[in-house]
């Protein structure tokens, strides 16, 4: 079975560019989520979605961050414009529906300038 | 504002001898429980989750769960080298919702 596929795995950009990452959960998961991971914290989510809607996205700065799943499959995080503060690893993980267990992609690892 | 607390360390144990993390969280109302570990650079890897009170057992490594003091535990017997990472303690109020992290514990273990 494969896993959470994410991409790119590496991006480096200046102050007030903007960024995309994409997520494809495991196959028949439909509860996907965002987690920000800062050097030295724990994961901390972003946005929950259930199929192609929102659950919970109460923790997402939504003035410069935005994401969307719109076939309830693969989903897209964006940031515009991006601080210095935005420089982590933004993790992609997805469950069965109401079940416990999250599997995490890769991650990609972002860089602020 | 809901928080799991974990001891960053390093915590560093010889080689076979038996490691001990642990995590405190504040919301009573927690019902599920997580040990994930994290080699650097990589990402979180589920190795034990708990629901009851007591302890699970999986291989080399036993959760702990006390409810009453909103406590959990990792054991990890027989540490080896290999068990050198963060260990990451997260916790949901219930299934389907997002995980809410600790900041992790990082093991070493020396040979």
């Amino acid at each position: 079975e494969a896993g959470v596929a994410q991409s790119p795995r590496y991006k480096i950009i200046e102050k007030r560019q903007s960024v995309a990452f994409w997520c494809n959960p495991i196959s028949g998961h439909a509860t996907l989520y965002w987690y920000q991971q800062i050097l030295g914290q724990g994961p901390k989510l972003l946005i929950q979605f259930q199929n192609n809607g929102v659950v919970d996205d109460s923790q997402l700065p939504k003035d410069r961050f935005s994401a969307e799943r719109l076939k309830g499959v693969d989903s897209t995080l964006k940031i515009q414009p991006a601080k210095l503060e935005d420089s982590a690893v933004y993790l992609c993980a997805s469950s069965l529906a109401g079940e416990d267990t999250q599997y995490f992609g890769p991650g990609t690892r972002l860089t602020v300038l | 504002q809901k928080e799991v607390e974990q001891n960053s360390g390093p915590l560093s144990v010889p080689e076979g001898a038996i490691a001990s993390l642990n995590c405190t969280y504040s919301d009573r109302g927690s019902q599920s429980f997580f040990w994930y570990r994290q080699y650097s650079g990589k990402s979180p890897e589920l190795i034990m989750s708990i629901y009851s009170n007591g302890d699970k057992e999986d291989g080399r490594f036993t959760a702990q769960l006390n409810k009453a003091s909103q406590y959990v535990s990792l054991l990890i017997r027989d540490s080896q080298p290999s068990d050198s990472a963060t260990y990451l303690c997260a916790v949901n109020i219930q299934a389907g919702t997002a995980l809410i992290f600790g900041k992790g514990t990082t093991l070493s273990v020396s040979s």
